[in-house]
């Protein structure tokens, strides 16, 4: 089955450590996204990208930093700089050629800073 | 830049009631998509639908794109419909702006 895998579903990180979560698709998606939500809050995008070795910030890219060395997969990594960094986050996916599908979501990982 | 604006914010039904959930959006959209996610976090598109109406199941949406607003509707709810439905509309970049949310509570 096509879809969104992201791993892990949870992660804790200690003060000053940078952690990378994972996003694969195998859905041939030329566009990967990924997004910040805080309890009780709708979604704010960190990073997008349309296609390999290009990504662009969102609205609040400071602290994360992304690659996209292939199509399936969009890491993100959240660094040191970022100073609250506990929240859910979500990768998703979509093609820019087929759009009637829209977006595809992974299931999210949830970040705790401890 | 878009605005998104969903209503009500919060809303509490028995199973099996019907309920209406609103979008409006403040310019003209690429398209727009309606999104469930559970209680899990999980975020489950629901419907991909820039105009017209379009139906799966119990659920259904209607937008109009002139008038800038979408519609949502559940029919005889189950308390697996409990979650907060999202609306997005995708801007001229590809872009999708976000609405609040609704947060729909089902009881038996």
């Amino acid at each position: 089955d096509g879809g969104i895998t992201q791993s892990p579903k949870y992660l804790f990180r200690k003060e000053g450590q940078n952690v990378t979560l994972s996003c694969e698709q195998n859905l041939n998606h030329d566009a990967m996204y990924w997004y910040r939500q805080d309890p009780g809050q709708g979604l704010r995008l960190i990073y997008y990208s349309q296609i390999v070795n290009d990504f662009q910030k969102g609205d609040i890219a400071e602290g994360y930093s992304v690659s996209r060395e292939k199509k399936e997969s969009f890491p993100l990594t959240v660094t040191s700089a970022q100073k609250n960094p506990t929240a859910f986050y979500l990768c998703a996916s979509s093609s820019l050629y087929t759009r009637n599908y829209g977006y595809t979501f992974g299931s999210g990982t949830r970040l705790t800073v401890v | 830049g878009i605005q998104v604006e969903q209503s009500p914010p919060d809303l509490i039904l028995q199973e099996g009631a019907n309920s209406t959930l609103r979008c409006n959006f403040s310019d003209s959209v690429n398209n727009l998509q309606w999104f469930h996610q559970n209680p899990w976090g999980q975020l489950i598109n629901l419907f991909y639908i820039p105009s017209g109406t379009k139906q799966n199941g119990r659920l259904s949406a209607t937008t109009v794109a002139t008038e800038r607003y979408s519609l949502l509707y559940i029919s005889s709810s189950q308390t697996t419909d409990s979650g907060v439905y999202f609306c997005a509309v995708e801007d001229s970049n590809y872009q999708l702006i976000w609405g609040a949310g609704t947060k729909l509570i089902i009881k038996p």
